[in-house]
C-alpha cells in the first residue's frame, strides 16, 4: 500500500505557481519523500527529493513540515508542458510505491 | 547515454503465447527493476535486481512471470503463457548506488505497452 494521500487533480493557470500537497503521516525517520512526474505515455521522471530539509532544484522546489507529515511540491512558473501525474513517494530507493497521484493540468 | 531502452515499444499477442520484454539499463548502473502500469492499479514494483543478482521478486504476480538479469546491460522479463489481464505498459528502470551519494533517481524506460487478445 502507498503511504501516501494525494489529490486527486488540480488546475493551475499557466504561468502561475503550482502546489500539489501530500501527506504521509507514517513516515519513518530513514524514508525520503520523492516526486516524480509521469508525462503521457511516457516513463515516470524524477523531480526532487527530501529528507526533513526543504530542497529546491532547476524543476521545483520541496517543502517538508517539521514533523515530516506531509510536503508540499511547488513548481514556480507552471506552463503548459508540467502538465502530468505527480506521485509523491516515501521509502528507500529500492522501495519505491507509486499511489494514484495527482493529475496537474496546467490551463492557458 | 541513451537512457534505459526498451524493446518492443508495443506488442500484440494471443492469449496463451509467450511473450518476452526486453530492457538495456543505463551503463554503469547496478539496479534495475521492473514495473507494471495500468489503470486499475497504477505503477506496481515487480522485480528488482542489483549487480544482476534478483533482490526482491514479491511483485511477480504469478509463476507465469519470470526475470532474469544475464549481464549487467541486458534483462528481460517473460510471461509464458500470456492471458488478456496481463495487458498493461511495463516499464524497465535502472539506477546506481554508491555509499557516497545518499540518493540517486531511478531513470525510466519509454515503457512497453502490451496487449493480449
Amino acid at each position: 500500500d502507498a503511504k501516501t494521500t494525494q489529490p486527486p487533480s488540480m488546475d493551475c493557470a499557466e504561468g502561475r505557481a503550482a502546489n500539489l500537497p501530500c501527506n504521509h503521516s507514517t513516515i519513518s525517520g530513514n524514508e525520503y519523500v520523492y516526486w516524480y512526474r509521469q508525462i503521457h505515455s511516457q516513463g515516470p521522471q524524477y523531480i526532487i527529493h527530501g529528507l526533513k530539509n526543504n530542497e529546491t532544484n532547476e524543476m521545483a522546489s520541496l517543502i517538508i513540515t517539521e514533523d515530516r507529515k506531509s510536503s508540499t511540491l511547488i513548481l514556480p512558473h507552471a506552463t503548459l508542458r508540467d502538465t502530468a501525474v505527480y506521485y509523491c513517494i516515501v521509502g528507500v530507493l529500492n522501495q519505491l510505491t507509486f499511489g494514484k497521484g495527482t493529475k496537474l493540468s496546467v490551463i492557458p | 547515454d541513451a537512457g534505459v531502452i526498451q524493446s518492443p515499444r508495443h506488442e500484440v499477442t494471443e492469449m496463451g503465447q509467450e511473450v518476452t520484454l526486453r530492457c538495456k539499463p543505463i551503463s554503469g548502473h547496478d539496479y534495475l527493476f521492473w514495473y507494471r502500469q495500468t489503470m486499475m492499479r497504477g505503477l506496481e514494483l515487480l522485480i528488482y535486481f542489483n549487480n544482476n543478482v534478483p533482490i526482491d521478486d514479491s511483485g511477480m504476480p504469478e509463476d507465469r512471470f519470470s526475470a532474469k538479469m544475464p549481464n549487467a546491460s541486458f534483462s528481460t522479463l517473460k510471461i509464458q503463457p500470456s492471458e488478456p489481464r496481463d495487458s498493461a505498459v511495463y516499464f524497465c528502470a535502472s539506477s546506481y548506488d554508491r555509499p557516497w551519494l545518499i540518493y540517486t533517481e531511478a531513470f525510466f524506460g519509454q515503457g512497453t505497452r502490451l496487449t493480449v487478445v
